[in-house]
């Protein structure tokens, strides 16, 4: 069965410092990849997706980063963050089947707090 | 551009039938899922809907109607563990590898 993993779980970081977010997939292989942002009651936001190691699409100019050095490893990063980046970060993947369009599957996510 | 609305909160008592509606705008249409999302979790894949009509999975159903541009999540025999966001997602019409998400429907079941 898939796994997907992501860490940490929760990190509280002061304004103007790195940031890199690690996910990584169990259980399948070429899946397509997704980093989504989801402020405290609102819904979620795209930030990157990859379709290939290497295959970065960016949906939100920002001063976020993701990249793909593996096929199911998926990083986010930051090289300085805003208190604006606060939020819940989540990490999802999928088949490329055509039938599997819909069914994303998300990691437990990492809540991120810039102070 | 494509979008979908929900409403904001929904409440109902347990035990009841409650119905979370979606209504999208998109040019091109490939269907509607539902996802569920508890307090604190990850969202979790529900349903699709690619034809009309109505679609059972246990005690949640999920329906469209194409020509109204609209679907709806029903949910029976509530329990307290119902308690969640929904939101309804479409495909990208211009990137097939992309979903756009509604802004999330809150239910609150009460005992």
């Amino acid at each position: 069965s898939q796994t997907i993993h992501q860490w940490p779980a929760t990190l509280v970081q002061p304004v103007g410092s790195p940031l890199s977010l690690e996910c990584t997939v169990e259980g399948t292989s070429n899946p397509n990849l997704y980093w989504y942002r989801q402020a405290a009651g609102r819904g979620l936001q795209l930030l990157f997706y990859s379709v290939g190691i290497g295959q970065i699409s960016s949906e939100v100019p920002q001063n976020l980063s993701a990249s793909r050095p593996q096929d199911r490893q998926f990083i986010l990063s930051s090289k300085k963050l805003l208190l604006s980046d606060s939020g819940f970060y989540l990490c999802a993947w999928r088949e490329k089947r055509a039938g599997a369009f819909y069914e994303q599957y998300f990691g437990p996510g990492t809540r991120l707090t810039v102070t | 551009g494509q979008s979908l609305e929900q409403p904001s909160e929904v409440t109902a008592v347990e035990g009841a039938i409650v119905q979370i509606n979606c209504t999208y705008q998109t040019s091109g249409f490939y269907g509607l899922s539902w996802y569920q999302q508890h307090d604190g979790g990850a969202p979790t894949f529900l349903s699709y809907n690619a034809l009309d009509g109505l679609e059972e999975t246990g005690r949640f159903s999920s329906f469209l109607s194409r020509s109204d541009s609209y679907g709806y999540l029903l949910l029976q025999e509530l329990q307290m563990k119902d308690s969640a966001s929904y939101f309804c997602a479409v495909r990208d019409s211009g990137a097939t590898n992309k979903l756009i998400f509604g802004t999330g429907t809150l239910l609150a079941v009460q005992p």
